[in-house]
């Protein structure tokens, strides 16, 4: 029972190096969702995706790229990493009807820029 | 705009009760979540209100009033391992997606 799954787990990079986040999720949800916690900050939406195929921008897009190539799947990609986007990153998926269907999260994947 | 307020820290004693609140201003509201996230965790699901008044779940409470723009959670009973931060987030429906708006979430420390 996997749930949502994310790797790595743990990352440190140098500034202007790429990398690309996975996030898996194996309840066939149709929506998916990047987001970023910060200290003292809420949970900030990155990008988001309502179905395979289809991506949009979250509150928080740039320096960001998504991918949801297959419906189980959805990338976060940083195609020049800066201090900036040191963070904690976490995914989340959840069914597509109603509003009241909570938002599943993975654990979490902490990258550093230096 | 879209605003969301709770309090940073709260302390409390194991055994007792504590009420966390929250305001919050958001445009398309369409229920309000609360999620429980221990340190170095994934947040997880504890409550959702759309319709005002009181909703009940074990040990845990929330509360909603739509007029406000505000909302309770109520924890019972506490335990040690309810030490954790305590995330409001209230839905918001637009463009045809329902999205989250979280808090910054606060942090409670339960002692003996």
């Amino acid at each position: 029972n996997a749930g949502v799954t994310q790797t790595p787990k743990f990352r440190v990079l140098k500034t202007g190096q790429s990398m690309t986040l996975l996030c898996a999720q194996d309840m066939n949800h149709e929506y998916m969702y990047w987001y970023r916690q910060d200290p003292g900050m809420g949970l900030r939406l990155i990008h988001y995706s309502v179905g395979e195929g289809t991506t949009a921008k979250g509150e928080v897009p740039d320096g960001y790229n998504v991918s949801r190539l297959k419906k189980q799947n959805f990338l976060l990609g940083l195609e020049s990493a800066a201090p900036s986007q040191t963070s904690v990153y976490f995914c989340a998926s959840s069914p597509r009807q109603g509003g009241n269907q909570p938002q599943h999260f993975g654990d979490g994947t902490r990258l550093s820029i230096l | 705009g879209q605003n969301i307020d709770q309090p940073t820290e709260m302390t409390a004693t194991e055994g007792a009760i504590v009420q966390i609140n929250c305001t919050y201003q958001t445009s398309g509201f369409n229920g309000l979540f609360w999620y429980q996230q221990h340190a170095g965790e994934a947040p997880t699901f504890l409550s959702y209100n759309v319709l005002d008044g009181l909703e009940e779940k074990g040990r845990f409470s929330s509360f909603l009033s739509r007029s406000k723009g505000y909302s309770y959670l109520l924890l019972k009973e506490l335990q040690m391992k309810d030490s954790a931060s305590y995330l409001c987030a209230p839905g918001s429906y637009s463009g045809g997606y329902n999205k989250l708006i979280f808090g910054a979430g606060t942090r409670l420390a339960v002692h003996p």
